[in-house]
């Protein structure tokens, strides 16, 4: 199978400051890798995905980060707001079995005002 | 708003009843998914739909029975549940092909009483 490792558990920071959130995965032959993120009462939501031939992506606040070679991919949010504030999933998926999502084990991050 | 459309968003049911979960998307997505969310918990696989057939049955009881009627439907049908299957139910669709993502809906939160 696959294993995915995601930390810290919480995080909190004040408005403006950057957010880094970091996952491990166990199986080379992990290559697709989306984050989610689940507000209150809602279900995820994808906010960033990577690709394994890709290092690095990004889309205004956020950036994910890709190291195959140390089996790890972090998730960075730049002048973080109180709407950031929520749980937030990395995941991994194989090409072999591209319909099963390995999930970290969530997130909660707190933007305080 | 999410494109995953699921109904009821609440249902109070008692360990004798019978219900269904209904779970509608549009995207013209060929794999279709349910997933199972304790709280604090990332989502739990249930089932996976590829091109209306089942291809993933994660060793689900079988009080969960799924159906896919067409590529735009899928239900849950739940029948003689126990009170540990209250959680949050999440249905996710995706293309069906590799490296996409899974679009999920808001779920349904069920009580077993």
């Amino acid at each position: 199978g696959e294993n995915v490792e995601q930390h810290p558990s919480t995080l909190s920071v004040q408005e403006g400051d950057s957010a880094v959130i970091k996952c491990t995965y166990s199986d080379s032959a992990s290559n697709y890798f989306p984050w989610y993120k689940q507000e209150l009462g809602k279900g995820p939501q994808l906010i960033i995905d990577i690709r394994s031939n890709v290092g690095e992506k990004k889309d205004q606040r956020i950036a994910v980060t890709l190291n195959k070679t140390a089996k790890h991919f972090s998730l960075h949010i730049t002048e973080t707001q109180p709407e950031d504030s929520a749980v937030y999933f990395c995941a991994a998926s194989k090409r072999t079995d591209f319909n099963k999502f390995y999930f970290g084990s969530g997130t909660k991050l707190n933007v305080k005002p | 708003d999410t494109e995953v459309t699921q109904t009821p968003k609440h249902l109070v049911m008692g360990m004798t009843n019978k219900k269904s979960l209904k779970c509608e998307q549009h995207m013209g997505h060929r794999a279709m998914y349910w997933y199972k969310q304790k709280a604090k918990k990332p989502p739990e696989l249930m089932f996976v739909y590829s091109y209306e057939k089942l291809s993933i049955n994660e060793s689900v009881p079988s009080r969960f029975s799924p159906e896919c009627p067409n590529s735009s439907l899928l239900n849950l049908h739940l029948h003689a549940l126990q009170p540990e299957d209250s959680a949050l139910y999440l249905c996710a669709s995706s293309p069906g092909s590799q490296d996409q993502p899974q679009h999920f809906g808001d779920g349904t939160r069920l009580s077993i009483l």
